[in-house]
């Protein structure tokens, strides 16, 4: 069974600061993972993911995450954070199973930006 | 933009009354999905669906049930609304991308449901 820990349900940054948010994930195969994005009030939007491959992956708004196979994880990063990056972020990781994609969630990490 | 809207957006209503969420795309995918948002437990799948007819359980389905008559139609239905169906839920298409192959999961704007 796949499963995903998002460490911190609540991050607070700097404006300007690094953004960090950590994903661990455990699949029985080759994962897909996936970082989404939500903004209030509204659905969630897809900021990048990870198939097969190049490791560090780029997203939307500047986001990029690493996937490491020996860590088990898949942690997003940007290098400097604006006050339009406040969201909920969240990690899953997804397989093929039985024909249709089966997509489990982290909890979700909620981003503050301090001004 | 995957081309998926939901209707309502927002819905009150009372304990023992049946509702039905209405996902609707655009874009012919053949794979849907319904999803609720609770805090604390991420996005939880209630009913997928694989074309016409074609529709199986996820790991909330408990009062719960789905239709999908037309490709570009996804119905989900409480069947009699309880405090415990309060949330927010979200449909959402997978569209396969890339060399590949690999489907990905879009997502409606969601609709907020208060069962009083």
């Amino acid at each position: 069974a796949q499963s995903v820990t998002q460490l911190g349900s609540h991050v607070s940054v700097s404006e300007g600061a690094l953004v960090l948010l950590r994903c661990n994930y455990s699949s029985s195969v080759p994962p897909y993972l996936f970082w989404y994005v939500q903004y209030p009030n509204q659905g969630l939007q897809l900021l990048l993911k990870y198939t097969t491959g190049a490791t560090l992956v780029k997203g939307i708004n500047g986001f990029e995450a690493e996937f490491k196979k020996s860590e088990t994880s898949f942690h997003l990063t940007k290098p400097s954070a604006h006050m339009s990056d406040a969201a909920e972020y969240f990690c899953a990781v997804g397989e093929n199973s039985g024909g249709y994609q089966k997509v489990t969630f982290g909890t979700g990490t909620k981003l503050q930006v301090i001004p | 933009d995957a081309g998926i809207t939901q209707s309502p957006r927002h819905k009150v209503t009372e304990t023992g009354t049946p509702v039905t969420l209405r996902c609707h795309q655009t874009e012919n995918h053949r794979y849907m999905y319904w999803y609720r948002q609770d805090p604390g437990h991420g996005l939880r799948l209630i009913h997928y669906s694989y074309g016409v007819k074609d529709t199986d359980k996820g790991e909330v389905s408990d009062g719960y049930s789905v239709s999908r008559s037309k490709t570009e139609d996804f119905l989900l239905t409480l069947e009699s609304a309880t405090s415990s169906q309060t949330s927010v839920y979200f449909c959402a298409i997978s569209a396969t991308s890339g060399r590949t192959n690999q489907e990905t999961q879009y997502f409606g704007p969601g609709t907020r449901l208060l069962v009083l």
